[in-house]
């Protein structure tokens, strides 16, 4: 069975500043792996995902997350934090097949002005 | 393209009651999976459907049904409510049920029990 832990539940940062959502994954094969966000009272918008190839994924909104397989992580980091990127980031992963997706707990991030 | 619909967005039941949901994927999609949402347990799996037929369920009882109909849409049903049924049910709609496809979410359908 897989389990994704996010690291902190809140994580606040300075407009302009560095982001980094952290997210660990626990699984005997490496998974694919997806990077949501979700606004109040809105579903799950897909930013990024890894499948194989690149570890290096680029995803919209400039995020941007790397695959490390030998510390089965996947962080999520932008360069510069916006207001409008103040959100719940969900890291979820999957085996491919139909177990659906396994979430963390989210993260919430607050950009302070 | 339209996105994943889900109706309705907001719904008051009693407890005890029964509730069915709908969620309409997005076209050409032929998977849909039902997420719940609290504050306490997060994002938890409830079930997958592809092709009319159930192919995985979550760790939830038996009160918590679904189906998908042969244009791809399909409904959960939950039946006894209780308190604790009070979350945001999302649905999701994917190609296909096998390998690396994203899966995208509808707005939910936030159902409270009182």
């Amino acid at each position: 069975a897989q389990s994704v832990t996010q690291l902190g539940s809140h994580v606040s940062v300075s407009e302009g500043a560095l982001v980094l959502l952290r997210c660990n994954y626990s699984s005997s094969v490496p998974p694919y792996l997806f990077w949501y966000v979700q606004y109040p009272n809105q579903g799950l918008q897909l930013l990024l995902k890894y499948t194989t190839g690149a570890t290096l994924v680029k995803g919209i909104n400039g995020f941007e997350a790397e695959f490390k397989k030998s510390e089965t992580s996947f962080h999520l980091t932008k360069p510069s934090a916006h207001m409008s990127d103040a959100a719940e980031y969900f890291c979820a992963a999957s085996g491919g097949g139909a177990d659906g997706l396994t979430f963390g707990k989210g993260t919430h991030l607050i950009i302070q002005p | 393209k339209a996105g994943v619909t889900q109706t309705p967005r907001y719904l008051i039941k009693t407890r005890g009651q029964q509730v069915t949901l709908s969620c309409s994927p997005i076209s050409g999609h032929r998977s849909v999976s039902w997420y719940q949402q609290t504050p306490g347990q997060g994002l938890q799996f409830l079930f997958e459907y592809f092709s009319e037929t159930q192919r995985n369920k979550g760790n939830f009882p038996g009160r918590f049904s679904g189906r998908q109909f042969s244009n791809s849409r399909s409904e959960m049903n939950v039946s006894t409510l209780e308190l604790g049924d009070s979350a945001l049910y999302l649905c999701a709609s994917s190609l296909a049920w096998e390998g690396p496809y994203e899966q995208y979410f509808g707005p939910g359908t936030r159902l409270t029990v009182t």
